[in-house]
């Protein structure tokens, strides 16, 4: 089956630095993509990867290793704002997004 | 542009009621989607579709249809309500489905309970 693992919940401090894992096992691989959802509200686009390697977006990085299954967002210089899930979704041969449950994120200060 | 727009934002139903949740997108996507999302699980996708006229099951399709008479309007109707249908829904729309570098953009969401 396909599935997508990611941590349930973790906490930071306000001004450090969060690392927040993804590992998949999909039919096929067509990218890779990291959504912001604040309680309540929409999920928003934040990152694409389809090759390995590292995107980096001002203050949020995303890589990818095709051959590990596995990903990372990067939060640098967290701020309260970023208290929000992270949802890992993989696009599978079919071209159908495959989510994991999210990791939500908790910054203290 | 407005988006997405999903209609209501909150619904209480009974056992047996039906209903229409309502999408509205004005950005001319070709490829609109439903998922649900429910406490500990990831969004799975309801129906599909990529373009007008054109419909499909996703993961989790039981008890819900949809249409798609125009490019605009994909509304998702719950034919029988049953209280595992209570969850928050999702409208999701893209340029179109079959590319990996599309992304989705979603609606507000409708949070439904069912009785």
């Amino acid at each position: 089956g396909q599935n997508i693992d990611q941590p349930t919940e973790m906490t930071a401090t306000e001004g450090a630095i969060v690392q927040i894992n993804c590992t998949y096992q999909t039919s096929g691989f067509n990218g890779l993509f990291w959504y912001q959802q604040h309680a309540g509200e929409a999920p928003t686009f934040l990152s694409y990867n389809v090759l390995d390697g590292l995107e980096e977006k001002g203050r949020f990085s995303s890589f990818l290793s095709r051959s590990k299954g596995y990903s990372y967002l990067l939060l640098k210089e967290l701020q309260m704002k970023d208290s929000a899930s992270y949802l890992c979704a993989v696009m599978d041969s079919n071209y159908q997004l495959i989510w994991g449950a999210g990791t939500k994120l908790i910054i203290k200060p | 542009n407005a988006g997405v727009t999903q209609t209501p934002k909150f619904q209480v139903l009974k056992t047996g009621q039906s209903m229409t949740l309502q999408c509205a997108q004005d950005m001319n996507h070709e490829y609109m989607s439903w998922y649900r999302q429910d406490p500990g699980m990831g969004l799975r996708l309801i129906h599909y579709s990529v373009g007008a006229g054109i419909t499909d099951q996703g993961e989790v399709p039981n008890g819900y249809n949809v249409s798609r008479s125009t490019t605009e309007d994909f509304p998702l109707r719950l034919l029988s309500a049953a209280p595992s249908q209570t969850s928050v829904y999702f409208c999701a729309s893209t340029l179109a489905g079959g590319s990996g570098a599309n992304v989705l953009t979603f609606g507000a969401g409708s949070r439904l309970t069912v009785l």
